[in-house]
């Protein structure tokens, strides 16, 4: 079972540039949730996709925005890219039926450096 | 959504237990206690999660009083590669719904 992958790991980009960011999820899992962690601080929760719509939403601005595809696969979006948008992007899988005291599955993360 | 609180870093030395407590006051009743490991650059690992009482794994235990107000992450013969951040959540559906994740506590184990 591979997991949670993510790609890329790692990524450069210029100030006002748009990024995505992949995210395939651990088998048998159908949710998808983003989160964004800047350098010494916990997890902040972006958003997250179940059956391809955003079911969920954190404080973050419409410049994010992601998509779910019917592989249970999913992207995150960002436009008009910060330097403040700088951080390790998680990407968390869950198991089917939202059953209480699911356990959530992180991926490795990818490296954003907004320059 | 239940807030935590942990203590912000924690000092031991190898082969020591080591014992993380969680306040959450206003827990729900359906919520439940999950508690993740994060090294440098790397995504949370699971750790071990439970609703009352104890429950114990192949690495850890988790004391959880009858009021469920706070638990207790406990690490028996800490080693120097449990040198991380340790997470308390507190919520129905740790991937079913949004997660909040606190500022976790910084664990790290000295030789």
């Amino acid at each position: 079972d591979a997991g949670v992958t993510q790609s890329p790991t790692h990524l450069i980009k210029t100030r006002g540039q748009q990024v995505t960011l992949r995210c395939s999820p651990k088998s048998g899992h159908d949710t998808v949730s983003w989160y964004q962690q800047a350098l010494g601080q916990g997890p902040q929760f972006i958003f997250q996709y179940y059956e391809e719509e955003e079911r969920q939403r954190g404080n973050f601005p419409d410049r994010f925005s992601g998509h779910q595809f019917p592989n249970y696969s999913s992207e995150l979006n960002v436009n008009a890219l910060l330097l403040g948008d700088s951080a390790l992007y998680l990407c968390a899988s869950s198991s089917p039926g939202q059953k209480a005291g699911t356990e959530a599955f992180f991926g490795q993360g990818t490296r954003l450096t907004v320059v | 959504l239940a807030k935590t609180t942990q203590p912000i870093s924690m000092d031991s030395y190898e082969g020591q237990e080591v014992n993380i407590t969680c306040s959450h006051n206003n827990i729900a009743t359906n919520d439940y206690i999950t508690w993740y490991q994060q090294f440098p650059s790397q995504g949370p690992r699971f750790i071990i999660q439970g609703y009352k009482t104890k429950v114990t794994n192949e690495v850890a235990s988790l004391f959880i009083p009858a009021d469920r107000k706070s638990s207790t992450l406990s690490l028996p013969r800490v080693s120097l590669s449990d040198t991380a951040v340790y997470y308390c959540l507190v919520g129905g559906h740790t991937g079913g719904f949004k997660t909040i994740f606190g500022a976790g506590t910084r664990l790290f184990v000295k030789a």
